[in-house]
């Protein structure tokens, strides 16, 4: 029950730049809980890739940003790769309900 | 570097009980968030539930009351089961770990992920 929103898919050609959203409510991104990001390459699990809003974990090339503002976050890569072909999601906490963790429905990035 | 590893059956028939288990290597999970995730075929990532290292347990309240998660520390494991499987809940099962303030989790590392597929 995905309660982010994010775009099905964006694309760009390669050395551009791309955005992708993640639109939450006040009982998640906009109650100021962390958003972080991952990436999920074809028939891969998911990696970290953004974590506590805008941080980036270790090995993780600094093409990748990220930012928060009210009840939205945003992925930006830039300089874009084909390798970066592949499903991102964005994560965040919902304190509804009993409290849960919560996944963005996921954007597909295409490399064209 | 930790590694965590599912294991289970990848066919279950309706109506039975799915166990999976995850093995982590590399590091201790005494101090740790034990999570597990599912994915549908084509679809996104839904959070089932965690265990703490404490032996607290929480889980998806959309999904119901047929999920439980347990511990083994001795063996560095932890373990998943549904009851009552329905063709719903073939998915990819992931685990994960994480360690922090239980609103600021994130998921780090994953298991490469299993199949379970429900059918008879």
């Amino acid at each position: 029950q995905s309660v982010l929103t994010q775009p099905p898919s964006v694309s760009g050609a390669p050395g551009q730049t791309v955005t992708i959203s993640c639109t939450g409510s006040s009982s998640n991104i906009g109650a100021n809980y962390a958003v972080h990001w991952y990436q999920q390459l074809p028939g891969t699990a998911p990696k970290l890739l953004i974590y506590g809003d805008n941080s980036r974990p270790s090995g993780i090339p600094d093409r990748f940003s990220a930012s928060k503002s009210g009840t939205s976050a945003s992925l930006a890569i830039t300089g874009l790769q084909a390798e970066d072909e592949a499903d991102y999601y964005c994560q965040s906490y919902d304190s509804s309900l009993s409290g849960f963790y919560v996944f963005g429905t996921g954007t597909k990035v295409t490399v064209l | 570097q930790v590694h965590l590893q599912e294991s289970g059956p990848g066919l279950v028939k309706p109506s039975e009980t799915l166990s999976l288990t995850c093995t982590v290597s590399g590091g201790s999970i005494s101090s740790d968030y034990c999570l597990w995730i599912r994915q549908a075929p084509g679809k996104g990532l839904e959070w089932i539930g965690y265990i703490h290292y404490t032996g607290s347990t929480h889980y998806n309240p959309s999904l119901g009351s047929r999920f439980t998660i347990s511990m083994d520390t001795s063996k560095n494991q932890f373990s998943l089961r549904v009851r009552s499987v329905t063709g719903a809940d073939t998915a990819v099962y992931y685990c994960a770990r994480s360690r922090g303030h239980y609103t600021y989790l994130r998921f780090d590392p994953w298991g490469q992920g299993t199949l379970v597929t429900v059918s008879s």
